[in-house]
């Protein structure tokens, strides 16, 4: 069986503080990738980042970056320089390599970003 | 850019009454799913459909549950006679074929649906 942990449920930082989300996805898969979606107040659900399980290499793309580190099943992602903007629930969200392909989604964290 | 579109936005039904959610999933994409969210909680897996055939489904899509690719273009999902625990909102997404394109879904922006 998979499981997906999110194990902070609300987050709370002043504006241009540094902000790590974690996410922990236990699984017997050894081919997967992993998603972070973003969701604001309004509802939609926005795609951030994809990783796969075979590239371990950290990554930085703008005012984001992502660490994954296959042996502990942990894939955390961090927002630099956070703004009142980024304040949302944020998902991570695994996909089986199966027929369907379904995201796995997370119970998500919220991220509050005071000014 | 293409987008999924779904309509309505907000559907408010009576309980016991049939709902047809509709959605439109990028043109060129091959897998279509449906999820929902009840307000507050995380986002559940419903069904993925691909070359017109359901490819799998969750526990929570029981008979009451169908879905359907009439024409080639719309992709819908039917709740047969919907009940107070169905008020969700519920998002349909597309994807390409996999070796295509690392497996992104799109998704669209969601029906509010309220069961009275």
């Amino acid at each position: 069986a998979q499981k997906v942990t999110q194990a902070q449920t609300e987050i709370s930082v002043v504006e241009k503080e540094d902000v790590t989300l974690d996410c922990v996805y236990e699984t017997r898969d050894t081919t997967y990738y992993l998603f972070w979606y973003k969701q604001p107040p309004s509802g939609e659900l926005v795609f951030l980042i994809r990783r796969n399980s075979f590239d371990e290499q950290n990554e930085i793309s703008g005012r984001y970056s992502w660490n994954f580190q296959k042996s502990t099943s942990s894939f955390n992602f961090t927002i630099t320089a956070s703004q009142v903007v980024d304040s949302a629930v944020y998902f991570c969200a695994p996909i089986r390599m199966d027929s369907s392909y379904k995201l796995i989604f997370g119970s998500g964290t919220r991220l509050l970003v005071r000014p | 850019e293409p987008e999924v579109t779904q309509t309505p936005s907000h559907q408010v039904t009576q309980m016991g009454q049939e709902v047809i959610l509709r959605c439109v999933p990028i043109s060129n994409h091959l897998y279509f799913y449906w999820y929902r969210q009840i307000l507050g909680q995380k986002v559940e897996f419903l069904v993925s459909f691909y070359n017109n055939e359901i490819s799998e489904k969750s526990e929570i899509f029981d008979d009451q549950f169908s879905v359907e690719r009439p024409d080639g273009s719309n992709f819908t999902l039917k709740i047969r006679s919907t009940k107070l625990e169905d008020s969700a909102m519920y998002f349909c997404a597309s994807s390409l074929p996999p070796e295509g394109a690392g497996y992104e879904q799109y998704f669209g922006p969601g029906t509010r649906l309220t069961v009275t």
